[in-house]
């Protein structure tokens, strides 16, 4: 199992430019989330799904928006880029039942100038 | 509201122990450990699903007081493999992380 991957790695956005970052994972997780990291800070969640079509917003969803139309994958959309989210994201799944443990991917580390 | 962790860094020599705290102010039924190393993503070490249970993991072990809603993460003997950047989650609802303890172990 490749667990939790994302593309791109890295990437520079020019304000006002808009782009999808991709999250896919083959664990068969319902639950599916996207959080933020800025320099020396925790995880801040910003949109979070149960399940395909179903979504849902985390404490900082202003500026993104995501789409749950598989199970697998839980794209981030950014619209109109700000350099206020300069930031590391990270996608993250997990199982409902059990211990609810959260599995990341490995980031995108985006600019914004 | 985001738990609050205590103390913000730990320096630490090899075989040493410490204590990572972790309040909210709110009614939480678990609380999640995470570390996550320099450039890496975060890796689930624990939960901590009932009152006053202690989970382990190696030489690291936790506890959750439920009527004071801390938990604590405790590190025996530290070894240069642990340090990183602790983080823990409370689940009242979603899980919200705290702001992390950066642990930095030396020979």
């Amino acid at each position: 199992n490749a667990g939790v991957t994302q593309t791109p790695k890295f990437r520079i956005l020019k304000i006002g430019q808009s782009m999808t970052l991709q999250c896919t994972q083959d664990m068969n997780h319902n639950y599916m989330y996207w959080y933020r990291q800025d320099p020396g800070m925790g995880l801040k969640l910003i949109y979070y799904s149960v399940g395909a079509g179903i979504t849902d917003k985390g404490e900082v969803p202003n500026g993104y928006n995501v789409s749950r139309s598989t199970t697998e994958d839980f794209p981030l959309r950014l619209e109109l880029a700000a350099p206020s989210q300069t930031s590391v994201y990270f996608c993250a799944s997990s199982s409902p039942s059990g211990t609810y443990e959260q599995y990341f991917g490995p980031g995108t580390r985006l600019t914004v100038t | 509201q985001q738990p609050v962790q205590s103390p913000q860094a730990v320096i630490l020599r090899e075989g040493e122990d410490a204590v990572i705290n972790c309040s909210s102010s709110k009614a939480l039924y678990s609380v999640h450990w995470y570390r996550q190393k320099h450039g890496e993503a975060p890796v689930f070490l624990m939960i901590l699903l009932k009152g006053g249970e202690q989970k382990g993991h190696e030489k690291i072990s936790a506890s959750f007081n439920e009527k004071k809603q801390q938990s604590s993460l405790y590190l025996t003997a530290s070894q240069l493999s642990y340090s990183g950047t602790y983080f823990c989650g409370g689940r009242g609802g979603k899980l919200t992380f705290g702001q992390g303890t950066i642990l930095t172990v030396h020979p």
